[in-house]
């Protein structure tokens, strides 16, 4: 039972453009959520992170939005880079612990 | 700082075999973890340890897999005997302990493990 979901397994934006990565989740436990992003043969790398308190927290080019009503979050990447060309991870951590619950992934490929 | 490095970054064994996997965390770090990715599935939880206690192994698979934690610094992860529905990349991650504050974790460049 998959408790965090990322539906678009891969996604493709114009360097300049805005990149909208989606996730869902159904534990209403979870209170604090991340993104990690990951390139070919390295460990996943913290982007960004928002708490339940939150709707929004942003970070230079990134923006991770969360509407707890819809047990949904996404992240904005604006405006997007060649760079930013690997694959995104949310995640989901539970007030009660550390671990994380991560979705499949989306990813993301910048054109130029 | 260094960061997490895992030893082998790949082995290869065939099944029935065992495999024994390196994590050594950021130093200072007292909180380590285990992950593991099957291709194409998520990156799924195995366990955490706070120093050398085991906190939480509510996703180790079965009792195939041993991990510890000796000193509370670098971590192990035995598998034997290894099945071929083990193969996947094993993940360590750490991250720093007070009380009250979400920290990141931090993850390794991971081992690929390949049963044949």
């Amino acid at each position: 039972d998959q408790q965090v979901k990322q539906n678009s397994p891969s996604l493709s934006v114009q360097e300049g453009r805005i990149s909208i990565l989606n996730c869902d989740y159904t534990n209403s436990m979870f209170d604090y959520f991340l993104w990690y992003k990951k390139y070919p043969a390295e460990g996943p790398t913290f982007l960004i992170s928002i708490s339940s308190i939150k709707d929004k927290n942003e970070d230079g080019r990134f923006t991770v939005f969360l509407n707890k009503s819809a047990k949904h979050l996404s992240l904005h990447i604006v405006p997007s880079q060649p760079g930013d060309s690997a694959v995104y991870f949310c995640a989901a951590r539970r007030n009660s612990g550390y671990a994380l619950n991560f979705g499949k992934g989306t990813s993301l490929l910048v054109t130029p | 700082e260094a960061g997490v490095t895992q030893f082998p970054s790949h082995s290869v064994i065939e099944k029935g075999q065992t495999v024994t996997l390196r994590c050594d965390p950021i130093s200072g770090h007292d909180n380590l973890y285990w992950y593991r990715r099957v291709m194409g599935k998520e990156i799924k939880f195995l366990l955490h340890f706070v120093k050398e206690s085991k906190q939480d192994e509510s996703g180790m698979p079965n009792n195939r897999f041993l991990a510890e934690r000796t000193g509370g610094t670098y971590s192990t992860l035995k598998v034997q005997p290894a099945e071929l529905e083990d193969s996947g990349v094993y993940f360590c991650a750490s991250s720093p302990r007070l009380a009250g504050i979400h920290y990141e974790q931090y993850f390794g460049p991971g081992t690929r493990l390949t049963v044949t």
